[in-house]
């Protein structure tokens, strides 16, 4: 029973437009989502979050976009560049409350020339 | 300053033999995380440690998983009786704190077992 979906496997974005990655969550009780980018052969990375008492964060080129009623994020990217190609967890917590942190299965994100 | 480290980066052994993963976390985190990610999976939560002590132990598949921390820095996961089941890469992560204190991971070790 996966509390953290993210229903897209791949996604193919051409360099210089936006990518939108889609994460969804069934826990009423997260309060605090996260986005890792992994490359092949490291572990992830973290990239950035956003606390339930907010709708929107952003940091640089990555914007991370909360709808707590849809229980729905997403990362957008703009511009996106070639560096951008790696895969993307969605992950959430119920911080405070619990110290684990569940992770979707990832987007594997390929930047096209 | 040095990252999470993790040894091997790769082990292969037969199946029903004992393994032993290492994680150096990075110096000061008093939290540190394993994980284990299947191929075409998110990782997934085994244990984790606040200072020496195993807080969470909840995502242990079986008692064949056991992890340490004894003087609250370096970790090590023990698996017993390996199964080919237990392949996967086991990633090691440490924070400063508990959630929602950023996690920094390491490399993570792939087992292969045979």
């Amino acid at each position: 029973d996966q509390q953290v979906k993210q229903n897209s496997p791949s996604l193919s974005v051409q360099e210089g437009r936006i990518s939108i990655l889609n994460c969804d969550y069934t826990n009423s009780m997260f309060d605090y989502f996260l986005w890792y980018k992994k490359y092949p052969a490291e572990g992830p990375t973290f990239l950035i979050s956003i606390s339930s008492i907010k709708d929107k964060n952003e940091d640089g080129r990555f914007t991370v976009f909360l709808n707590k009623s849809a229980k729905h994020l997403s990362l957008h990217i703009v511009p996106s560049q070639p560096g951008d190609s790696a895969v993307y967890f969605c992950a959430a917590s119920s911080a405070g409350r619990d110290d684990k942190i569940i992770f979707g299965k990832g987007t594997r994100l390929h930047i096209l020339p | 300053g040095a990252g999470v480290s993790q040894t091997p980066s790769n082990k292969v052994t037969e199946k029903g033999k004992y393994v032993e993963l290492r994680c150096d976390p990075i110096s000061g985190h008093t939290a540190l995380y394993w994980y284990r990610q299947s191929l075409g999976q998110g990782p997934e939560f085994l244990i984790y440690f606040q200072g020496t002590g195993a807080a969470d132990d909840s995502g242990l598949p079986n008692d064949r998983f056991f992890a340490v921390r004894p003087e609250g820095s370096v970790s090590t996961l023990k698996i017993q009786r390996t199964e080919r089941g237990d392949s996967a890469v086991y990633l090691c992560a440490s924070a400063s704190g508990r959630p929602p204190e950023t996690q920094y991971f390491g490399p993570g070790t792939r087992l292969l077992v045979l």
